[in-house]
């Protein structure tokens, strides 16, 4: 249905490294949308992806919106110790309203 | 620039107990969401509101109602509390359908 299965749960790298992760569904999705959660704080928003196929970077974080419009990944190049936290996916299902669903989070975890 | 605030950041209460858990937007947001926490789980949306004066289910919204105050308001009800309800709950506001939702810092409630 609407959920999003993300993949990993969670990961541990030396610092340096690139990261990817992903976010996948059996259902079309309009929006696909990463996060970032700290300790104790609400989820803040890395990336907005609208359309099929888009490809978007900030900083040293692209995500790009898959063409079968059912999967989104996120990629972190060159890890630094702040990157640390557990990333979300989100997205709009179609007709779904205005609905903004949520994967399970991959947690991050960095050695210096 | 306040963005979305909730209140209480905290709350314990007793099994039975009915409180209300408030959120502000000062953003000039049509969309509006409570979502829920757990660990291991991601978020969770429980109900939202896509204008001033409707409001729709989520995943789970057994034991909990909402009320759209206004266009900046929308406050979650929890009439007769239980332990299983013992989660962080975060508030999020979007301009709009499809797009990036923005969340407050969470209220941590504890049910006993």
């Amino acid at each position: 249905g609407q959920q999003l299965n993300q993949n990993p749960q969670s990961m541990f790298i030396q610092e340096g490294e690139d990261v990817s992760m992903n976010c996948t569904s059996s259902s079309i999705f309009n929006t696909w949308l990463w996060y970032k959660q700290d300790p104790g704080e609400g989820p803040v928003l890395l990336i907005a992806l609208y359309k099929a196929g888009e490809l978007t970077s900030n900083g040293r974080l692209t995500a790009q919106f898959g063409i079968t419009r059912k999967d989104s990944f996120l990629n972190i190049s060159a890890s630094i110790p702040s990157d640390v936290g557990i990333y979300f996916c989100a997205g709009h299902p179609r007709g779904g309203a205005q609905k903004l669903v949520f994967g399970q989070g991959t947690r991050l975890t960095i050695n210096p | 620039n306040a963005g979305v605030t909730q209140t209480p950041k905290f709350q314990v209460l007793k099994t039975g107990q009915s409180m209300t858990l408030q959120c502000a937007q000062d953003m000039n947001h049509n969309s509006m969401y409570w979502y829920r926490q757990d660990p291991g789980m991601g978020l969770r949306l429980i109900y939202y509101s896509a204008s001033e004066g409707t409001t729709d289910k989520g995943e789970v919204p057994n034991g909990y109602n909402v009320s759209r105050l206004n266009k900046r308001e929308f406050s979650l009800r929890l009439e007769s509390a239980a332990p299983s309800q013992t989660s962080v709950y975060f508030c999020a506001s979007s301009t709009d359908r499809n797009t990036e939702a923005f969340f407050g810092q969470g209220t941590r409630l504890t049910v006993v």
